[in-house]
């Protein structure tokens, strides 16, 4: 069964800064992974996809994810925060043989300082 | 391009009441998903639809149940509230080809008095 794990509920950074995001995963089958982000009182927003292809994949707002199967890890990262980018953030899996099943994980507030 | 539309927006309801929620997906999407979404439990998926047909269910009791039409258009229906029910519900579109995303709408969020 795959599952997803996000170390960190809440992430603080000072502006400019480095954002990392934690995503672990597991996955019977090659799994495909999305990061999406939600801002208050808002839908879900997707920032990038992994879906075989690159094992960096780029996604918008100058987020980026890597693959690491051997770590069974698709951590986010961007390398300078702004404060647009506090939202709450979260990974998922696919269920494996039906694109509209996604499996979250509990979400990562991220919270940028001045 | 319209984007995954949800109604209502907010609703307030009391205990033992039925609700009823509304999704319309971004056009040419033949799938939609409905996922629900509190503090504790986070984001769990519900069920998911495509040609008027549900394909997946997730792990949630009878009392919630949902259909799609022939446009598409979906919606989902929780009978006999309870506290617990409260929460943001949210509804996605997808194309069902490939290595597709799922396009969230907006929410609904259920409040149960």
């Amino acid at each position: 069964a795959q599952s997803v794990t996000q170390l960190g509920s809440h992430v603080s950074v000072s502006e400019g800064a480095l954002v990392l995001l934690r995503c672990n995963y597991s996955s019977s089958v090659p799994p495909y992974l999305f990061w999406y982000v939600q801002y208050p009182n808002q839908g879900l927003q997707l920032l990038l996809k992994y879906t075989s292809a690159a094992t960096l994949v780029k996604g918008i707002n100058g987020f980026e994810a890597e693959f690491k199967k051997s770590e069974t890890s698709f951590h986010l990262t961007k390398p300078s925060a702004h404060m647009s980018d506090a939202a709450e953030y979260f990974c998922a899996v696919s269920a494996g043989g039906s694109q509209g099943n996604l499996i979250f994980g509990k979400g990562t507030k991220l919270s940028v300082k001045p | 391009k319209a984007g995954v539309t949800q109604t209502p927006r907010y609703l307030i309801k009391t205990r033992g009441q039925q609700v009823t929620l509304s999704c319309s997906p971004i056009s040419g999407h033949r799938s939609v998903s409905w996922y629900q979404q509190t503090p504790g439990q986070g984001l769990q998926f519900l069920f998911e639809y495509f040609s008027e047909t549900q394909r997946n269910k997730g792990n949630f009791p009878g009392r919630f149940s949902g259909r799609q039409f022939s446009n598409s258009r979906s919606e989902m229906n929780v009978s006999t509230l309870e506290l617990g029910d409260s929460a943001l519900y949210l509804c996605a579109s997808n194309v069902w080809a490939g290595a597709n995303v799922l396009t969230f709408g907006a929410g609904s969020r259920l409040t149960v008095l």
